[in-house]
């Protein structure tokens, strides 16, 4: 399995509404990240787990809560979004975060729109 | 001065054309380098490493020049499906993720 899945692939949600997004990988990797894409802009990262621990919070607002309950799952949780939250959510991983030369694997993404 | 900086195009190129991308990065503790492919509305993908020595995969070469924080990406035979945005991408240090330029938009047209 060479995949990152992730769950929904598309989400509409309300400013007051909870919400959280799933990324599944099954390769063995140990470092695991989100990003944020919005239209013709480059991914820019949000969080790093490595080894199940957060390592990176890039002064994400707290509206955004990541989780990592074991080394295959990572999740972000949402809540009391704004509008301009809209975007690509991406998940990625890689063997691991302190390794150079390892390209990262990303899944699909989540469509987030914030209404 | 940003950490990675490309040429965002478009470049609009016919079938059978060489292209040839730039970037620059501004850390000098850069570590590792990645050319990345997204298409519209989907998943950035990793083309390909590069490495000091230059890399080729096929129509795909990369070249790194470490004195000149220069990345480079020549693609030979362009195809229709060669269509995408390319990305440089740079890991600055261990421990890091990695920093997305803003991606070089290619067309190419029959």
């Amino acid at each position: 399995d060479t995949e990152v899945t992730q769950t929904p692939k598309h989400l509409v949600m309300g400013m007051t509404n909870k919400k959280s997004l799933k990324c599944e990988q099954h390769m063995g990797h140990r470092a695991m990240y989100w990003y944020k894409q919005k239209a013709k802009k480059p991914p820019e990262l949000m969080f790093v787990y490595s080894y199940e621990k957060l390592s990176i919070n890039e002064s994400v607002p707290s509206r955004f809560s990541p989780e990592c309950p074991n080394s295959s799952l990572l999740n972000l949780h949402l809540h009391a979004l704004q509008p301009e939250d809209s975007a690509l959510y991406l998940c990625a991983s890689s063997q691991d975060s302190g390794q150079g030369g390892w390209g990262y694997t990303f899944g699909s993404g989540t469509r987030l729109t914030v209404v | 001065r940003k950490e990675v900086e490309q040429d965002p195009g478009p470049f609009n190129v016919p079938e059978g054309a060489t292209v040839a991308f730039n970037c620059t990065y501004s850390n000098s503790a850069s570590q590792s380098f990645f050319w990345y492919r997204q298409d519209c509305r989907k998943e950035p993908k990793l083309l390909m490493s590069v490495y000091s020595s230059g890399n080729e995969d096929g129509r795909f070469t990369a070249q790194l020049n470490r004195a000149s924080q220069y990345i480079s990406l020549l693609i030979r035979d362009s195809k229709l499906s060669d269509s995408a945005t390319y990305l440089c991408v740079v890991k600055t240090q261990a421990g890091t993720a990695l920093i997305f330029g803003k991606g070089t938009t290619l067309s190419v047209s029959s």
